[in-house]
């Protein structure tokens, strides 16, 4: 069964002060990775895109990597607004394109 | 550029009362979806539509309805509500293109007494 684990569940973070999400899976033949945050009240919102392992995409403090295994997404030196739950999600093994989410890194940064 | 929206965002429901929970795109996407979000568990897909007409079951159908009105449109709806349908409930739509995201509504909160 395709699975997609995040860890860890929460992480309270000082301003400036760097720390990385994982996303793990388990599904065969990645057909992409997706990162998305979501902030609370709201709907989930795209970040990044990995088309394949060894593909990095930044995006202002954000940083994302794959392996064939899992994926990381590094903050450097984050600020307050970068406060939000970080979603990872992969499509499942079928002809339609449908997602499988993790359930979130909730990211608390403090000032 | 409104996106996905989503009809209402806010709902109190009864044990047994029915409802529709409307959805709508404007960004000419053939595929939507159903999600539900649930505490701890992440987003769990419910129904989707690859196209105008095709609708499909996901992971968590049972106790829901959904009708593709026209390319824009995909309702939720649910029959006859159950306290385990309390959740916040999210409709996405995607592009064609290989690799295309979803793009998100900001959700529907249901509460079922």
């Amino acid at each position: 069964e395709d699975q997609v684990t995040q860890s860890p569940e929460a992480l309270r973070l000082q301003e400036g002060e760097s720390s990385s999400l994982n996303c793990s899976y388990t599904v065969s033949g990645l057909r992409g990775l997706f990162w998305y945050r979501q902030d609370p009240g709201k709907g989930p919102e795209f970040l990044f895109t990995l088309y394949s392992a060894g593909e990095e995409k930044e995006k202002e403090r954000l940083k994302a990597t794959l392996t064939k295994k899992e994926s990381f997404l590094h903050i450097t030196a984050p600020k307050p607004e970068d406060s939000a739950t970080y979603l990872c999600a992969v499509p499942v093994r079928s002809n339609d394109y449908k997602l499988s989410f993790g359930a979130g890194t909730t990211v608390t940064v403090r000032a | 550029n409104a996106g996905v929206t989503q009809t209402p965002k806010f709902q109190v429901l009864k044990t047994g009362q029915s409802m529709t929970l409307q959805c709508a795109q404007d960004m000419n996407h053939n595929s939507m979806y159903w999600y539900r979000q649930d505490p701890g568990m992440g987003l769990r897909l419910i129904y989707y539509s690859a196209s105008e007409g095709t609708t499909d079951k996901g992971e968590v159908p049972n106790g829901y309805n959904v009708s593709r009105l026209n390319k824009r449109e995909f309702s939720l709806r649910l029959e006859s509500a159950a306290p385990s349908q309390t959740s916040v409930y999210f409709c996405a739509s995607r592009g064609d293109r290989d690799y295309s995201p979803l793009h998100f509504g900001n959700g529907t909160r249901l509460t079922v007494t």
